[in-house]
């Protein structure tokens, strides 16, 4: 069974320190890595994505891919109150075909002013 | 900017109905899936739809369910029977060339009472 890994949380840090959420997979040729907010009701919003080893940063986020310990990592700098949300971690499954993803169950991160 | 679009926003049905829930992709998108989310549960892959046929399917997606493109923008997903079980906020998400990335509409929350 293919899985994706990721602690429920709460995560909870002040408000400008940087939050740090984790996200380990089982498929190790999986390609394709994925991080989403979902606000509570509302859908999965796709904030980066990630396809080889190393760092990947887009304004206070940083993606960190380490495909040899088949774990992600997504940084937010800066935290604001705004960010609390639960971020998915999702990665593209090659199970004899690679068309859908695989969602973790979310580590809810809660910033605090 | 482009965006999935579903409808209805809320839906509400009898046990033993038959539901179809609608869903836009994105223009020029050439991968279109369904995925669910039982409240408090993780996002669940249903299925995918490429190049006018089903790519994957997963153990949940059984006859009960269908799905179809009837023209050059809709995808649609129908439960033929609804069962309480089914009580879920269904997503619609599409993809571009390559279908790595996929973005999701703001969901179809089904209750079936």
């Amino acid at each position: 069974q293919k899985e994706v890994e990721q602690n429920s949380g709460p995560l909870s840090v002040p408000e400008g320190a940087i939050a740090s959420l984790n996200c380990t997979y089982s498929d190790r040729v999986s390609q394709s890595f994925f991080w989403y907010r979902q606000y509570s009701g509302k859908s999965p919003e796709l904030i980066m994505s990630i396809y080889s080893n190393g760092d990947k940063e887009d304004g206070r986020f940083t993606a960190q891919l380490n495909k040899a310990s088949q774990y992600v990592s997504l940084l937010i700098r800066d935290s604001q109150p705004s960010d609390s949300a639960t971020y998915l971690c999702a990665v593209r499954a090659f199970s004899g075909g690679y068309n859908k993803l695989i969602f973790g169950a979310g580590t809810r991160l809660a910033v605090h002013p | 900017e482009p965006e999935v679009t579903q409808t209805p926003s809320h839906q509400v049905t009898q046990m033993g109905q038959e539901v179809i829930l609608r869903c836009v992709p994105i223009s020029n998108h050439l991968y279109f899936y369904w995925y669910r989310q039982i409240l408090g549960q993780k996002v669940e892959f249903l299925v995918s739809f490429y190049n006018n046929e089903i790519s994957e399917k997963s153990e949940i997606f059984d006859d009960q369910f269908s799905v179809e493109r009837p023209d050059g923008s809709n995808f649609t997903l129908k439960i033929r029977s609804t069962k309480l079980e089914d009580s879920a906020m269904y997503f619609c998400a599409s993809g571009g060339q390559g279908g790595t990335e996929a973005f999701f509409g703001q969901g179809t929350r089904l209750t079936v009472v």
